[in-house]
């Protein structure tokens, strides 16, 4: 199975700021990455898929990049409704696998 | 509009058993793989269980294997997860979603159900 580790599994950040999670897998996936936000109580919600592709309706602030075993989210600018918790995913096996996460909050 | 309705969560005592349904509209619901994931009290989110657009092929996480049973009615455009020997750690809330096999994301999804595994 594929194991994903993200980076930090917190952040503080204040409304402004630019933030970056990073995400690891245990071997190479190409760009079969997406990423997910989600909210207390809420469905995740897709942000980006195959590594880099930003979804509609999703503010243009993030980004996301990488290839292989290395893979990044970028917010820039954080607005006070992004903070949420942040998953990456697996897309290149079955299993498909998460991330731990990454709760970025409010300084 | 697309949506995804679960329902069928509850409380179940360990070696019980539970169907969990969901109900699509707003899209083509036969064009489209399907796939339940689980989060489990105040953790992160697990993948359970895909099944392709004729129920032909179904993948599952080894937990599951051999206990969870998922299943799709194309004319009735509803999926359903049918789960047997439920154990503590399947208590979650499960969310019903979309898989893209082009680019093999969830998305959308649903609201989740809550599965409670207690005696």
């Amino acid at each position: 199975d594929i194991q994903m580790t993200q980076s930090p599994s917190s952040v503080s950040a204040s409304v402004g700021d630019r933030v970056t999670i990073t995400c690891r897998a245990s071997q190479g996936i190409s760009s079969w990455l997406a990423w997910y936000q989600q909210k207390p109580g809420k469905a995740p919600k897709l942000l980006i898929s195959v590594a880099s592709n930003l979804q509609s309706g999703v503010p243009s602030r993030f980004s996301g990049s990488g290839y292989g075993t290395d893979f990044t989210l970028t917010i820039n600018s954080l607005q006070p409704e992004d903070f949420a918790t942040y998953y990456c995913q697996q897309a290149n096996s079955f299993p498909l696998t998460f991330g731990g996460g990454t709760k970025v909050e409010i300084k | 509009e697309v949506q995804l309705v679960e329902s069928g969560g509850g409380l179940v005592q360990p070696g019980g058993s539970l169907r969990l349904s969901c109900a699509a509209s707003g899209f083509t619901f036969p064009s489209y793989w399907m796939t339940w994931v689980r989060q489990a009290p105040g953790k992160g989110l697990e993948w359970v269980a895909n099944i392709n657009q004729d129920g032909s092929a179904t993948y599952y996480v080894d937990s599951v294997k051999g206990r969870f049973t998922l299943s799709r009615d194309n004319a009735k455009n509803s999926l359903s997860l049918h789960m047997n020997s439920l154990r503590a750690d399947d208590t979650a809330v499960y969310y019903c979603a979309t898989w893209s096999d082009s680019s093999g994301s969830f998305d959308p999804w649903g609201q989740g159900a809550l599965v409670t595994v207690s005696s």
